[in-house]
């Protein structure tokens, strides 16, 4: 059975600070996603990652897969407030289709 | 391009009454999902559809819950009788698949709490 693992499942971070979020999982796949969630709302597509050694950059926040490894990173550069969010990975179930989605990591970036 | 449509947003229900919810993917998305999302947890699928043809049900309970995906587009997701449990949001997702990406979008779910 595959599982995905994200740590932290809390981070409390100051603004203009850099942190990593990670995401391991138990068997092989190619294919991982990162989605953001803000409170009572639904997941908004933010990364695909389909490759070994794929890296993805959108402003503040740089995601990276790692298939031998079975991790993927989610980077922060200099955090602002509006990164405040529910952050997850998933992780395609044997090129499926099929995701498994991590707990979640949420994020609160303080002024 | 409008994204993923569902309906309703909330839905508040006595145990064992019915329910239903609704979804729109969009458009030319051959692949439809239906996840459930417990509180501070991340997505479970439910049932997934290539087309009309339901290709994993596996997590589906099937004793209490039902879907249909007419002619391929719209989906109906039924619990009957709903449970104290099944408080939760559930989610609608469709992608484009066998393009290699698959990768899903979410509508904006619908809250049901059952009393």
């Amino acid at each position: 059975e595959l599982k995905v693992e994200q740590n932290p499942l809390f981070l409390s971070m100051q603004e203009g600070k850099n942190y990593t979020i990670y995401c391991n999982y138990s068997t092989t796949s190619d294919r991982l996603y990162w989605y953001r969630q803000d409170p009572g709302k639904s997941l908004e597509s933010l990364f695909v990652l389909l490759s070994n050694g794929a890296v993805k950059q959108e402003g503040r926040l740089m995601a990276s897969l790692d298939t031998k490894a079975r991790l993927s990173t989610l980077h922060i550069t200099a955090a602002v407030h509006d990164l405040s969010a529910t952050y997850f990975c998933a992780v395609d179930m044997d090129s499926s289709y099929k995701l498994i989605f991590g707990s979640g990591t949420r994020l609160l970036v303080r002024p | 391009e409008a994204g993923v449509v569902q309906s309703p947003r909330y839905k508040i229900i006595e145990k064992k009454q019915p329910v239903a919810f609704w979804c729109n993917p969009i458009s030319g998305h051959n692949t439809l999902y239906w996840y459930l999302q417990n509180l501070g947890q991340g997505p479970e699928l439910l049932i997934r559809y290539e087309n009309e043809e339901a290709v994993d049900d596996s997590q589906l309970p099937k004793d209490r819950f039902s879907a249909e995906r007419l002619k391929g587009v719209d989906s109906t997701l039924k619990i009957q009788p709903a449970e104290l449990g099944d408080s939760a949001v559930y989610l609608c997702a469709s992608s484009l698949t066998g393009t290699g990406v698959g990768e899903q979008f979410f509508g904006p779910g619908t809250r049901l709490t059952v009393l």
